[in-house]
C-alpha cells in the first residue's frame, strides 16, 4: 500500500508551459515535503508545508498543502529546461520523525 | 561544508557476496537514515538511527544491518547479497526537525549479478 500517491508519474512539456502536480493521501498528515532529485544525486529539499490551505511560492513554484492535510499539489509557471527531474513528496504520517516519500513525478522540459 | 557523504558510488556484487555501504555527515545531526530508491518506487526506510547506539528497523530490512558507534557515521551492512538487493542507496541525515528536511547523500548505485 502506498501512503503517497503522485500523479502524473511521467510529465514532458515544452519550454514556457504551465504543470501542476499532485500528491495524496488517505492519511493525514502533520507536515509535507516536497523534494526535487536529478541525475546521479540525492533528492534536495525545496518546501516544507504545515498548515492545512497553505500556499508558499519559490520564484516560479508554488505549493499548496489540502485543507484536509492529506494532498499537496506543486504548481510550475513557465517552465524551464532547469526544472527538469524528479520531483517527490513526503511526509510523517506517524509522528515518528520518519518520512515517507511518493513514488515521484518525473518531469522534463523540452528547450 | 561536505553533508552527508557516501562511498562507494558504484558498486558491482555477486551473488552471495558481502559489503558495506558506508555514510558519513559533518552537521552533527542525531538522526541518520538509510533508504533504497528501486525505478518507479520512491524511496523505501530500511533502517534509522536517533542516535549513536540506537538503530531500529524501517520499512525494508531483511538482508540489512547497521550500526551507529558515533554522531557521524552509519553504514549499511548487506550479508549474502542477493539481485533483489539492485537498487541506488541512499543515507540521509536530519537535526530531528522535519521543517528543515532530511540532507541527502549522492547515493551508492549497487548491482548484484
Amino acid at each position: 500500500t502506498q501512503l503517497l500517491e503522485q500523479s502524473p508519474q511521467f510529465l514532458s512539456i515544452q519550454e514556457g508551459e504551465n504543470l501542476t502536480v499532485y500528491c495524496n493521501s488517505s492519511s493525514v498528515f502533520s507536515s509535507l515535503q516536497w523534494y526535487r532529485q536529478e541525475p546521479g544525486e540525492g533528492p534536495v529539499l525545496l518546501v516544507t508545508v504545515v498548515t492545512g490551505g497553505e500556499v508558499k511560492k519559490l520564484k516560479r513554484l508554488t505549493f499548496q498543502f489540502g485543507d484536509a492535510r492529506k494532498d499537496s499539489s506543486l504548481h510550475i509557471t513557465a517552465a524551464q529546461p532547469g526544472d527538469t527531474g524528479l520531483y517527490l513528496c513526503a511526509g510523517d504520517p506517524f509522528g515518528n520523525e520518519k518520512l515517507t516519500f511518493g513514488t515521484g513525478t518525473r518531469l522534463t522540459i523540452i528547450p | 561544508n561536505a553533508g552527508v557523504t557516501q562511498t562507494p558510488k558504484f558498486r558491482i556484487l555477486k551473488i552471495g557476496q558481502s559489503m558495506t555501504l558506508q555514510c558519513t555527515q559533518d552537521m552533527n545531526h542525531n538522526y541518520m537514515y538509510w533508504y533504497r530508491q528501486d525505478p518507479g518506487m520512491g524511496l523505501k526506510l530500511i533502517y534509522y538511527s536517533v542516535g549513536a547506539g540506537i538503530t531500529d528497523k524501517g520499512e525494508v530490512p531483511n538482508g540489512y544491518n547497521v550500526s551507529r558507534s558515533t554522531t557521524e557515521d552509519f553504514p549499511l551492512r548487506l550479508e549474502l547479497a542477493a539481485p533483489s538487493q539492485t537498487s541506488v542507496y541512499f543515507c540521509a541525515s536530519s537535526s530531528g526537525a522535519l521543517a528543515y528536511g532530511y540532507t541527502f547523500g549522492s547515493g551508492t548505485r549497487l548491482t548484484v549479478v
